[in-house]
């Protein structure tokens, strides 16, 4: 079975510049999460998609968006990129609330 | 407010000791715990998690965690450690209703050969 797949491996943008992220779960799976592992400041959750609608998302500004689509693979898009935004993106897959999460290997986002 | 805490922020243990990682948490309803490695530059993998029933749960790579509700933790522990298990360990429990994940601030193992 195929685990979570993430695109780019990794991505450098300049500051202002947007960033899209890609991420295709786990055959099976309808749920995808976002999280956003900064140096410093460790996991934190960023927004969580199921059967294409956003569910819940955490404590980051509305310039951080994304959705998810019919196959339930999702993009994260971050708009007006600043330098702090430069972390491991990771996406995680499950089967909704109340479920395990599974991640991939993550997207490193360098912003210069 | 849930919260998770890895006191053990660096441990280093010699190649075949034994392992035990800290993880105390802070959930009013009954949690539901895991326990994730991260080697560095890469993603999470799971090693084991508990939803409910023996409070003892097994894992992959030879690891065990034990539940103790009195305590509020959920240690992580290997018999005997080898080289290949150094990276970060993050314990986990999953808040806002089941859809998301708070985390520790994840404890870096070294082993010594």
């Amino acid at each position: 079975e195929a685990g979570v797949t993430q695109s780019p491996t990794h991505l450098i943008k300049t500051r202002g510049q947007q960033a899209t992220l890609r991420c295709s779960p786990i055959s099976g799976h309808t749920s995808v999460y976002w999280y956003q592992q900064a140096l410093g400041l460790g996991l934190q959750f960023l927004l969580w998609y199921d059967e294409g609608e956003e569910r819940n998302r955490g404590n980051f500004p509305p310039r951080f968006s994304g959705r998810q689509f019919p196959n339930y693979s999702s993009e994260l898009n971050v708009n007006a990129l600043e330098l702090e935004d430069s972390a491991l993106y990771l996406c995680a897959s499950g089967r909704g609330r109340m479920d395990t999460q599974y991640f991939g290997p993550g997207t490193r986002l360098t912003v210069l | 407010a849930q919260s998770v805490t890895q006191p053990d922020i660096h441990i280093t243990v010699s190649e075949g000791a034994s392992l035990e990682l800290r993880c105390n948490y802070s959930y009013g309803a009954t949690p539901y715990l895991f326990w994730y490695v991260q080697s560095p530059g890469q993603g999470l993998q799971l090693l084991l998690k508990y939803f409910s029933g023996d409070t003892l749960v097994q894992g992959i790579k030879g690891f065990e965690a034990e539940f103790k509700r009195s305590q509020s933790s959920f240690n992580l522990r290997k018999p005997s450690v080898h080289w290949s298990d150094a990276a970060e360990y993050f314990c986990a429990v999953l808040t806002g209703g089941g859809n998301k994940l708070t985390f520790g601030t994840g404890t870096q193992l070294k082993v010594e050969l």
